[in-house]
């Protein structure tokens, strides 16, 4: 079946360093990709999309490219804020196998110190 | 828009107790989902529906999860009888059909069970 796989955290970075969280998923038709944000107290909010491979995702300095070649999605920042800090989810939808459905990953959690 | 509207935003009650959470998910939306997250197990998928109808229910745990849709602005989710190991967070997302499209999440209702 489907399934994404998001690197364990946590993750803690000084300000301005560089993010990468990894996400790699499997599926059996054509998925679209998200990156999710949750931050303390919060729900879900959603990040960055793809819906097609070679397709980036941008939003708010973090990006994100579908590789369909590796099955990944990894998340990036070239400088990260203390305001970053949350919980990141990488998720995947099907929509080539006859049904729609979300496969959310574990989640990541980053911490950015001053 | 008012997004999401979850109720209540927190419960506290005592095992054997009927628990029943309240969504309302945005206007124009035929996907509704509930979630339930855990620090042991981070983000589950417990239900979904689409145009009110449950299209996938294997993520509900056992038989004291029931969970309705009775009009397209509503839905309850309900544990009855309620047990220390349901305290969770648990959210309601809803969603337009279609793979590509986002879930917004409501704020979530933190319930515990004592």
């Amino acid at each position: 079946g489907d399934s994404v796989t998001q690197m364990e955290g946590p993750v803690t970075l000084s300000e301005e360093a560089f993010l990468t969280i990894n996400c790699t998923y499997t599926a059996t038709g054509y998925p679209s990709l998200f990156w999710y944000v949750q931050y303390p107290g919060e729900g879900l909010q959603l990040l960055l999309k793809a819906t097609k491979a070679d397709d980036k995702g941008s939003n708010k300095g973090f990006e994100a490219t579908y590789r369909k070649e590796t099955t990944s999605f990894h998340l990036e920042k070239g400088s990260v804020q203390v305001s970053d800090s949350a919980v990141y989810f990488c998720a995947l939808s099907d929509r080539g196998s006859g049904t729609y459905k979300y496969i959310f990953g574990t989640g990541t959690r980053l911490k950015v110190l001053a | 828009d008012a997004g999401v509207i979850q109720s209540p935003r927190h419960e506290v009650t005592e095992m054997g107790q009927e628990v029943t959470l309240r969504c309302k998910p945005i206007s124009g939306h035929n996907s509704l989902f509930w979630y339930r997250q855990t620090m042991m197990r981070g983000l589950e998928l417990l239900i979904y529906f689409n145009n009110n109808v449950p299209i996938d229910d294997s993520g509900m745990p056992e038989d004291r999860f029931s969970a309705k849709m009775p009009n397209a602005s509503f839905s309850t989710l309900k544990i009855q009888p309620s047990e220390p190991r349901d305290s969770a967070v648990y959210f309601c997302a809803s969603s337009p059909s279609g793979a590509g499209n986002e879930q917004f999440f409501g704020p979530g209702t933190r319930l515990t069970v004592l």
